[in-house]
């Protein structure tokens, strides 16, 4: 069966800071990788995904994530935060019609 | 935006009471998925359907159940509310099967007193 840990419930970090997120999966084949962020109130948004190739993959406001398979993780990163980053985020892995999420790391920002 | 809307937003029910949530989609996908959200658990699958009359259990289906006759219309069902179904539910589709990410719809939060 496949999972995923996101052993980070909260993370604070001030604005203009680097930000790492972590991510470990576990999935039995090669793994779908994504992550997701919901803003408070709304639904989730898909910020970058991994299907094969490049190990390292761009996603839209400035997000990059590292696919590791010899550390099964997916660790999401950020150089310099910007307070509307503030939000939740996803780490998800897909396997065979099913989609199974982490429970979430709730970022806040700090001027 | 993938054309995904929810119905109702919001609503409070009372314990025993049948409540019907409903997503509505504009692109003819063929997969669409409920989840329920909440604190410490993030999003659990509760039903999804691979088409009109398909569908399958998730990880959390008990006390659910789901319905679609039509494409666009993905139905869940809670056939008697108890208060630990008070959640948020979130509809999401793929736009293809296989390695497509999934779009979300904006949620209904449901409270069951």
């Amino acid at each position: 069966a496949q999972s995923v840990t996101q052993p980070d419930i909260h993370i604070t970090v001030s604005e203009g800071a680097s930000l790492e997120l972590r991510c470990n999966y576990s999935y039995g084949a090669t793994p779908y990788l994504f992550w997701y962020v919901q803003s408070p109130g709304q639904g989730l948004q898909l910020l970058l995904k991994y299907f094969s190739g490049d190990t390292l993959v761009q996603g839209i406001k400035g997000f990059e994530a590292e696919f590791k398979r010899s550390q099964s993780s997916f660790n999401l990163r950020k150089p310099s935060v910007h307070w509307s980053d503030a939000a939740e985020y996803f780490c998800a892995v897909k396997g065979y019609q099913k989609v199974t999420f982490g429970t979430g790391t709730k970022l806040q920002v700090i001027p | 935006d993938a054309g995904i809307t929810q119905s109702p937003r919001h609503k409070v029910t009372e314990t025993g009471t049948p409540v019907t949530l409903r997503c509505h989609q504009t692109e003819n996908h063929r997969y669409m998925y409920w989840y329920r959200q909440d604190p410490g658990h993030g999003l659990r699958l509760i039903h999804y359907s691979y088409g009109v009359k398909d569908t399958d259990k998730g990880e959390v289906s008990d006390g659910y159940s789901v319905s679609r006759s039509k494409t666009e219309d993905f139905l869940l069902t809670l056939e008697s509310a108890t208060s630990s179904q008070t959640s948020v539910y979130f509809c999401a589709i793929t736009r293809e099967q296989g390695l497509s990410e999934q779009y979300f719809g904006p949620g209904t939060r449901l409270t069951v007193t």
